[in-house]
């Protein structure tokens, strides 16, 4: 696609519910990224791949969350048994890599908007 | 590690008029890029601007700016001739030029209204 798609743009669940957020980057984009946005906050990174492995899953608040990323295109983060202060904006983004130069613009979706009750 | 700190949690102009925003950054070292990235009521994240740490010159585009003070390690951005739909929260970001894709840091955001 044009641009970087998340689903579902707004998930509403009960505590202690799982949850799985979609990202579909720009095609092409080797590496991505998931960061959560709290309200009225900064971003959080999360988690980063670069194609299907992930280099950087430093910022991966607790062991209820994972993310994977298949075929080098879409990701999906997990997040069980979710908690009330898991409720943020999940934030993905996609940027290019090129050979060793970095382009440093990161492209990003629209977030999905989750809260638990 | 990387910090990235924006004093001013919000901020509002006239329209037509300037407005700054500062940021300051803790790094030891000496490869980076910094970033503004814009994000209005729609939430997806737009770049402003980018600046690499070795050029000295500061980056411009359009009506903003930025004020790059290295030893300082200050990062400000200006908007000249503001226009209602620079009604956004604004993010500084760093990133380590050393580690290739590696993440972007964020401030915490500076919420700019302008008004008409």
């Amino acid at each position: 696609g044009a641009g970087v798609s998340q689903s579902p743009s707004n998930k509403v669940t009960e505590k202690g519910k799982d949850v799985e957020l979609r990202c579909d980057p720009i095609s092409g984009h080797t590496a991505l990224y998931w960061y959560r946005q709290s309200l009225g906050q900064g971003l959080e990174f999360l988690i980063y791949f670069q194609g299907n492995s992930a280099p950087d899953k430093s910022g991966l608040p607790s062991d209820r969350f994972s993310a994977e990323r298949t075929g080098g295109s879409v990701s999906t983060l997990t997040i069980q048994r979710t908690q009330q202060e898991d409720s943020a904006v999940y934030l993905c983004a996609s940027s290019e890599k090129g050979q060793g130069v970095i382009t440093g613009e990161l492209f990003f979706g629209e977030g999905s908007r989750l809260t638990v009750l | 590690a990387q910090t990235v700190t924006q004093s001013q949690p919000e901020m509002s102009v006239q329209e037509a008029e300037t407005v700054t925003l500062s940021c300051t950054y803790d790094t030891s070292e000496s490869n980076y890029y910094l970033f503004w990235y814009k994000q209005p009521p729609s939430r997806q994240m737009i770049l402003v601007i980018r600046q690499e740490a070795y050029k000295q010159q500061n980056a411009t585009e359009n009506r903003f700016s930025v004020n790059f003070q290295k030893a300082a390690k200050s990062f400000s951005l200006k908007i000249s001739d503001s226009q209602l739909g620079d009604t956004a929260m604004y993010f500084c970001a760093f990133m380590n030029g050393q580690a290739a894709g590696n993440k972007l840091t964020f401030g915490g955001g500076t919420r700019v209204l302008v008004k008409p």
